[in-house]
């Protein structure tokens, strides 16, 4: 079963940021946060994952609660592409080759 | 970046038959992939978890000698949809495991099959 529980859905102005939250109360001190996304029959695409401290890539930034029982997934120019299914994953990241289990994810839509 | 190929992106196929399903991790070594199945309107669903050169672990629910799968490279996993029926159709995504631990895991685009 998936350990996180997101809103199934949320809408967001282009060119906005898009705030989405994700709670993880039972994570554990080895799992990782991952965030995906998967946009209509395509497969997901990876965003961004982190441990504790707060990371920044070009598509995303996420924001991590110092108990680590939630996170927030910030897309800070939402553009109509970023129209999809956003995945919040928990994992243990080792060398055993962990799959990904999948919640039901938050569809945001992005309108002009 | 890390890229993980999935062919074919479509198969419509009749009743009864089987099709193949390859997974390529096309710059790495993936000890380990992953394969999935999303039905419309529902999340992906953990089918099997495919070892290199070992017999894959599947998931409660999921008939192993239907599903088969093979992961005889570093490179190459293969899921074979035997016997297909109706219920069969849906959407099936692999994903491989980059082996760093720093790195995500990375998914191929999707097969949908469909069994007339």
């Amino acid at each position: 079963d998936a350990k996180t529980t997101q809103p199934t859905s949320m809408d967001c102005a282009e060119g906005r940021a898009a705030n989405l939250p994700c709670n993880h109360s039972t994570i554990s001190g080895n799992e990782y946060v991952y965030w995906y996304r998967q946009i209509h029959s395509q497969g997901p695409q990876y965003i961004i994952h982190g441990l504790k401290n707060n990371e920044t890539n070009e598509m995303a930034s996420l924001i991590i609660t110092e108990d680590r029982k939630s996170s927030t997934l910030i897309l800070p120019h939402a553009t109509l592409r970023d129209t999809a299914v956003y995945y919040c994953i928990v994992r243990v990241n080792d060398q055993a080759g962990t799959a990904l289990i999948f919640g039901k994810g938050t569809t945001l839509s992005v309108s002009s | 970046g890390a890229v993980v190929s999935q062919h074919p992106s479509r198969v419509i196929c009749k009743s009864g038959t089987s099709v193949k399903i390859e997974c390529r991790s096309l710059d790495f070594q993936a000890t380990t992939m992953f394969w999935y199945r999303q039905f419309p309107k529902q999340s992906l669903m953990l089918m099997a978890t495919s070892n290199e050169g070992s017999k894959a672990t599947y998931e409660q629910g999921v008939e192993k000698d239907k599903f088969l799968i093979n992961h005889a490279s570093l490179t190459l996993s293969t899921l074979t949809v035997t016997s297909a029926h109706p219920e069969d159709s849906s959407f099936y995504i692999c994903s491989a495991d980059y082996r760093d631990s720093h790195s995500p895991l990375h998914f191929g685009n999707g097969t949908r099959l469909t069994v007339t």
